[in-house]
């Protein structure tokens, strides 16, 4: 079963604004990771922080982790049309060597 | 980074054929391969774990004689789908977790392969 769950499920905004999407899991893990999916392509690591860690940033990307809440968010600042794509995160989970991807943010920025 | 090379990228088969789906590493060596399946905006289901040298371990639900898994190599991993049905039409996806020497025991990170959609007619 899928351990992350993404929400928004869809989110459509303008170019420029910010985009933030959220995750939550369930069980214990080991590291929280972000990826990116262009429609009919595969997958884009995009971020990876770990259970030790709280926030993470990596260029327009921002990534918070909240053990104690199980959850983490995915802020794209100034947010441009190539940017329209899947956001999923995905768990690493502690003991574990699968990583479990969630439902899925589908992103659409328009211009 | 890590390239992770899947072929084909599309596949129209005629139902009761089986279709075999290769995903290779070109620039490391992945010890262990991960077999997803993706239907239309839903998120990726782990089908299969396929570690180099042995049996690949199946999720549940997964019937590991239709499909097919085989690490023989480092760089190579291929599932095939046999006796295909229009019910097994899908979007799979292969991804690889790096191992380097001298590296660290946790590579987390995965790199995917481009996918491959499949059509059972």
């Amino acid at each position: 079963s899928q351990q992350g769950e993404e929400d928004p499920q869809a989110l459509s905004i303008q170019e420029g604004e910010n985009a933030t999407m959220n995750c939550s899991y369930k069980t214990s893990i080991n590291n929280l990771q972000w990826y990116r999916q262009n429609s009919g392509r595969g997958l884009v690591h995009l971020i990876l922080i770990r259970s030790n860690e709280r926030e993470k940033h990596s260029g327009r990307l921002r990534v918070t982790l909240d053990t104690s809440k199980k959850s983490s968010s995915l802020l794209i600042t100034a947010s441009r049309a190539a940017d329209t794509a899947s956001y999923f995160c995905a768990t690493g989970r502690t003991g574990g060597f699968k990583t479990i991807f969630g439902a899925g943010t589908r992103l659409f920025v328009k211009a | 980074g890590a390239v992770v090379s899947q072929h084909p990228s599309r596949v129209i088969c005629k139902s009761g054929t089986s279709v075999k789906i290769e995903c290779r590493s070109l620039d490391f060596q992945a010890t262990t391969m991960f077999w997803y399946r993706q239907f239309p905006k839903q998120s990726l289901m782990l089908m299969a774990t396929s570690n180099e040298g042995s049996k690949a371990t199946y999720e549940q639900g997964v019937e590991k004689d239709k499909f097919l898994i085989n690490h023989a190599s480092l760089t190579l991993s291929t599932l095939t789908v046999t006796s295909a049905h229009p019910e097994d039409s899908s979007f799979y996806i292969c991804s690889a977790r790096a191992s380097f020497p001298g590296g660290s025991s946790t590579n987390e990170k995965l790199f995917f392969g481009s996918g491959t959609q499949l059509s059972v007619l």
